[in-house]
């Protein structure tokens, strides 16, 4: 089963508001990856960290890979429509570094 | 570079039938990989293949599901007598090797909308 907690569960914001999301886990993880997905879409790959305390951009986007290396953060500034959207981060083990393990994701609803 | 695509994007069929996936990966990626994907619910890895060989399954992959990557390139995902319970998204990504020992960047396809009925 799923190890990754994902929080919060969903999110209602207005245009231009800053966003912050997060990602837990019980075990060291030593990539984490932050996808976006729309309905009926294939997530879509917006940041990836592979380093302790790697703290990455994108755009608006910024996401960091905990020092501790269970946890990772993603933070969206100046939101906007577009944004709306299922967000999920996803990690690899040592030793399983092929395999994904997912979040149960962030649904982001934007208030124009 | 067109990303990974997979064939049909939507199937619908009756319970017993047999079904089957088609993912094309990115090319020249070597690595390629099929999660399945419920409602409310992230992706799950189902299976992996380095080239055309299968370097692991999920025990969620049960004896009913078959993966093949028979030249290295495209890859099939067949389901034998479907119930309703495999009702989901079926979703291929593909990978090149970023760094031995390190995960590479997965990028996924459109996915493959399965029902059940």
């Amino acid at each position: 089963g799923q190890q990754l907690n994902q929080s919060p569960q969903s999110m209602f914001i207005q245009e231009g508001e800053d966003v912050s999301m997060n990602c837990t886990s019980s075990s060291i993880f030593n990539t984490w990856l932050w996808y976006k997905q729309d309905p009926g879409e294939g997530p879509v790959l917006l940041i990836a960290l592979y380093k302790a305390g790697e703290l990455t951009s994108n755009g608006r986007l910024t996401a960091q890979f905990g020092i501790t290396r269970k946890d990772s953060f993603l933070n969206i500034s100046a939101s906007i429509p577009s944004d709306v959207g299922i967000y999920f981060c996803a990690g690899s083990r040592q030793g399983s570094n092929y395999k994904l393990t997912f979040g149960k994701g962030t649904l982001l609803t934007v208030n124009p | 570079d067109t990303g990974v695509s997979q064939d049909p994007r939507h199937k619908i069929t009756k319970r017993g039938q047999n079904v089957t996936f088609r993912c094309d990966p990115i090319s020249e990626h070597n690595r390629l990989y099929w999660y399945r994907q419920t409602l409310g619910q992230g992706p799950e890895f189902l299976t992996y293949f380095q080239n055309e060989a299968q370097l692991e399954k999920s025990r969620l992959l049960s004896d009913r599901f078959s993966a093949e990557r028979p030249k290295g390139s495209f890859s099939t995902l067949e389901i034998q007598r479907t119930e309703q319970g495999d009702s989901a998204m079926y979703l291929c990504a593909s990978s090149t090797v970023r760094e031995a020992g390190s995960t590479d960047t997965q990028y996924f396809g459109p996915g493959t909308r399965l029902t059940v009925l």
